[in-house]
């Protein structure tokens, strides 16, 4: 079975710092991928970022980068230079590419950014 | 960028009464998804639809639950006879490959 962990429920980080999001995985299949959303106080749920198992490379979107380390099944998130509009919950979430396209996502870390 | 739209926004019922939550998904996407969100609480995917017909289900999308596509652009949720236990912010999304684009949302208020 497929396992999302978000070991962190909240974090705080001062604003101009990067912050690093923990996400690790369970599965058994080879063939998955990895998504991060954000979802700030008006409910909605906004892509960030996806890393595919086979990518060599690590995802990058701008000030968003995902440090993807297979071996140790985890898929942390990296935010730089954290803005105050970075304040919200972020959802590492697994997509399992043989079964419709089902997301199974973690339980959130609540981010604050401090100015 | 195209988006996911979802109507209304929130929606306040009655426990028994039946829902239906709609969605445009993104005109070229295939496959379509919902999921819901109870408060405080992960998101948990109920259904995904592709060519017509459902092709996966969660434990929690029963018989209560049914998906429809019944024109060329929406995709609804119906549910028969909600129960409390039903509020939550039920999302729609939509794919054409790995990548989903979810809407913004219906909250779904059961009194």
């Amino acid at each position: 079975a497929q396992k999302i962990t978000q070991t962190q429920p909240g974090m705080f980080v001062q604003e101009k710092e990067a912050v690093t999001l923990d996400c690790t995985y369970d599965t058994s299949d080879p063939s998955y991928g990895l998504f991060w959303y954000k979802q700030p106080s008006s409910g909605e749920m906004i892509f960030l970022i996806y890393q595919g198992s086979y990518d060599q490379q690590n995802a990058t979107e701008g000030r968003y980068s995902l440090n993807f380390q297979k071996a140790r099944k985890s898929a942390n998130l990296v935010i730089s230079a954290s803005q105050l509009g970075d304040s919200a919950m972020y959802f590492c979430a697994m997509l399992h590419m043989e079964y419709g396209n089902k997301l199974v996502f973690g339980a959130g870390t609540i981010l604050r950014v401090k100015s | 960028e195209p988006e996911v739209t979802q109507t209304p926004s929130h929606q306040v019922t009655q426990m028994g009464q039946e829902v239906i939550l709609r969605c445009v998904p993104i005109s070229n996407h295939l496959y379509f998804y919902w999921y819901r969100q109870i408060l405080g609480q992960k998101v948990e995917f109920l259904v995904s639809f592709y060519n017509n017909e459902i092709s996966e289900k969660s434990e929690i999308f029963d018989d209560q639950f049914s998906v429809e596509r019944p024109d060329g652009s929406n995709f609804t949720l119906k549910i028969r006879s909600t129960k409390l236990e039903d509020s939550a912010m039920y999302f729609c999304a939509s794919s054409e490959g790995v990548r989903l684009n979810f809407g913004a949302g219906t909250r779904l208020s059961v009194l």
